[in-house]
């Protein structure tokens, strides 16, 4: 069964620095695979994915994410962090076990942005 | 265009109590899927639907049922409602059900007392 692990359920960052959120995944087949942000009393809204050609990607708010098969990682970057990005982000992977497409998450991260 | 909608936002129920959760999915989207959500935890697959056939079910009991109407609509129903069923119940539509990205509605808030 396809799985997903988010190191570090909280994260905390000031503004400006470096935001990395970590995910690895385990998948018996080439994976499809996402970051959501949900902010308080929200739903879910994609931040990126990644299906098949270029490792890295490019998503909304200035986040990207790496596809790294070798380490099965898929971890979460912004170069610079904003209040605004204070929210829990989880990652997803497509797992099509018994014919049909459902997302597994993870137990998510959530960031904390300081002044 | 209008995105996910799901109704009610926030609804509070009685143990064994029965409950009906709506979503209205992105127009020309023909595939629904239902999620739970509890508090601290990632959202846990519940139900899909495409073109108003059950396509896959996670592991809920059976007091959890859910349809598809013609315009493509869903319902969710859970019934005999166990406090273990307080949590954030989320709609996701995609054009088909298949491995690109589900939109999400803002989620119906369940609280049962």
């Amino acid at each position: 069964a396809q799985s997903v692990t988010q190191l570090g359920s909280h994260v905390s960052v000031s503004e400006g620095a470096l935001v990395l959120l970590r995910c690895n995944y385990s998948s018996s087949v080439p994976p499809y695979l996402f970051w959501y942000v949900q902010y308080p009393n929200q739903g879910l809204q994609l931040l990126l994915k990644y299906t098949t050609g270029a490792t890295l990607v490019k998503g909304i708010n200035g986040f990207e994410a790496e596809f790294k098969k070798s380490e099965t990682s898929f971890h979460l970057t912004k170069p610079s962090a904003h209040m605004s990005d204070a929210a829990e982000y989880f990652c997803a992977v497509s797992d099509r076990a018994g014919g049909y497409n459902k997302l597994i998450f993870g137990a998510g991260t959530r960031l904390a942005v300081h002044p | 265009d209008a995105g996910v909608t799901q109704s009610p936002t926030h609804l509070i129920k009685t143990r064994g109590q029965h409950v009906t959760l709506r979503c209205s999915p992105i127009s020309g989207h023909k595939s629904v899927s239902w999620y739970q959500q509890v508090l601290g935890q990632g959202p846990q697959f519940i139900f899909q639907y495409y073109e108003k056939e059950e396509r896959g079910r996670g592991n809920f009991p059976d007091r959890f049922s859910a349809r598809q109407f013609p315009n493509y609509s869903s319902e969710l129903n859970v019934n005999a409602l166990l406090l273990g069923d307080s949590a954030l119940y989320l709609c996701a539509s995609s054009i088909t059900g298949g491995r690109t990205e589900a939109f999400f509605g803002q989620g119906t808030r369940l609280t049962v007392v």
